[in-house]
């Protein structure tokens, strides 16, 4: 599976928009981006993932550059439930199933 | 709505001791994974399962066992508990290959 770049960690403020970056620029075609996020002590959770259009969800967004190098997670309004570990995942179409972690961006929020 | 459950929810283990961590899901999912995550870490693989009798070696197994006889449990063997075994272990399933991971809450274990 293809790598990602994401920054170790980023800050915001209640109820204001939050962009989190991911870079893959080796993407290959059939890669899926996935979004997991981990809040603290608790099991990652799946919160988005697209292939070439942007998507949305009750969650979140998810922004897909027209080249697919990079994309961007959206959360619209931050919450302080939103403060956790974000995780950008390449998956391949054909690939076995189990997810490749990196360290993630851990999001803080500010009341 | 149970999902994925994970038992215990921490443990402390002399070395050399052995264990078996309990994971069991009631979504009827085929797939089932055991992953670690040391600490500041990302998750890694260490064995998963496509099905009941079927599993396979992920990134990270050695020092480790699993089966997988009914659908719904996928319970994870250490032999000869070691320092390095120190980390928190996760449980996930899912339906399908490509579809969406669901985890428990994670077993966190100390090997002392």
């Amino acid at each position: 599976d293809a790598k990602t770049t994401q920054p170790n960690s980023m800050e915001s403020n209640e109820e204001e928009p939050v962009h989190l970056p991911c870079n893959h620029s080796t993407i290959s075609g059939t890669d899926y981006i996935h979004w997991y996020r981990q809040l603290p002590s608790q099991g990652p959770e799946y919160v988005i993932h697209g292939l070439t259009s942007n998507v949305n969800n009750r969650m979140a967004s998810l922004a897909i550059a027209e080249d697919r190098k990079s994309s961007t997670l959206i959360l619209h309004r931050a919450t302080l439930r939103d403060a956790a570990v974000y995780y950008c995942i390449l998956r391949d179409r054909g690939s076995q199933g189990n997810l490749i972690f990196g360290k993630g961006t851990k999001l803080s929020v500010k009341p | 709505n149970a999902g994925v459950t994970q038992t215990p929810k921490f443990r402390i283990l002399k070395i050399g001791q052995s264990m078996t961590l309990q994971c069991a899901q009631d979504m009827n999912h085929n797939y089932m994974y055991w992953y670690r995550q040391d600490p500041g870490m990302g998750l890694k693989l260490i064995y998963y399962s496509v099905g009941a009798g079927i599993t396979d070696k992920g990134e990270v197994p050695n020092g480790y066992n699993v089966s997988r006889s009914t659908t719904e449990d996928f319970p994870l063997r250490l032999e000869l508990a070691a320092p390095s075994q120190t980390s928190v272990y996760f449980c996930a399933s899912s339906y399908g290959i490509k579809n969406i991971q669901y985890f428990g809450a994670g077993t966190r274990l100390s090997v002392l």
